[in-house]
């Protein structure tokens, strides 16, 4: 069964630092996203891509944030200057259309320390 | 008013019971809904999706009713592999794609 993978599984990094979260969704699927979750709060949606392009991104995804899909298979997040409020764990999903399921991945958990 | 509402719980039930969960989402224009899973730390995962007036898949139904922007999920003899936190989500097709989940209600089935 296709899934959507991610890596690394967790990430530890200082303050100040840049990290790229790296996916790979499904592969027939055209729809992009990155969720994160706080411990202990709920999912919250960070940015959608489609055809090369950001279609919606929330008020949580500000300059620090980038999103990249550098070739055909991998899709990624960057976070330029990591806070300490940025760790959380940082899901991939992707799906074959804007209306229908998502598939997510295993996640990445960062740690900013 | 939050954007989609779930009663947090715990739910602690015996195995063998039927349990309830109940969402209310606030955007009437709406247009998909979902159930998902998550077990601690590890990704959402879809349980099943919502259409129309609802749908049923093995012990699982879940119900939408649309005048009241309610759903439901019931399901039928718990096992203790059902424990978990049950997320409801909603996509909203107004140009959106995100989906926007509620807080999640646990369930504890007990031996």
């Amino acid at each position: 069964e296709p899934e959507v993978t991610q890596t690394p599984s967790h990430q530890v990094t200082q303050m100040g630092q840049e990290v790229i979260l790296r996916c790979v969704p499904i592969s027939n699927h055209l729809y992009f996203y990155w969720y994160r979750q706080i411990l202990g709060q709920k999912v919250e949606f960070l940015v959608s891509f489609y055809n090369n392009e950001i279609s919606e991104k929330s008020e949580i995804f500000d300059d620090q944030f980038s999103v990249e899909r550098p070739d055909g298979s991998n899709f990624t997040l960057k976070i330029r200057s990591t806070k300490l409020e940025d760790s959380a764990m940082y899901f991939c999903a992707s799906s074959g259309d804007p209306i229908r399921e998502q598939y997510f991945g295993p996640g990445t958990r960062l740690t900013v320390t | 008013r939050k954007e989609v509402e779930q009663d947090p719980g715990p739910f602690n039930v015996p195995e063998g019971a039927t349990v309830a969960f109940n969402c209310t989402y606030s955007n009437s224009a709406s247009q998909s809904f979902f159930w998902y899973r998550q077990d601690c730390r590890k990704e959402p995962k879809l349980l099943m999706s919502v259409y129309s007036s609802g749908n049923e898949d093995g012990r699982f139904t879940a119900q939408l009713n649309r005048a009241s922007q309610y759903i439901s999920l019931l399901i039928r003899d718990s096992k203790l592999s059902d424990s978990a936190t049950y997320l409801c989500v909603v996509n909203t097709d107004t140009g959106r794609r995100a989906l926007t989940f509620g807080s999640g209600t646990r369930l504890q089935v007990q031996p």
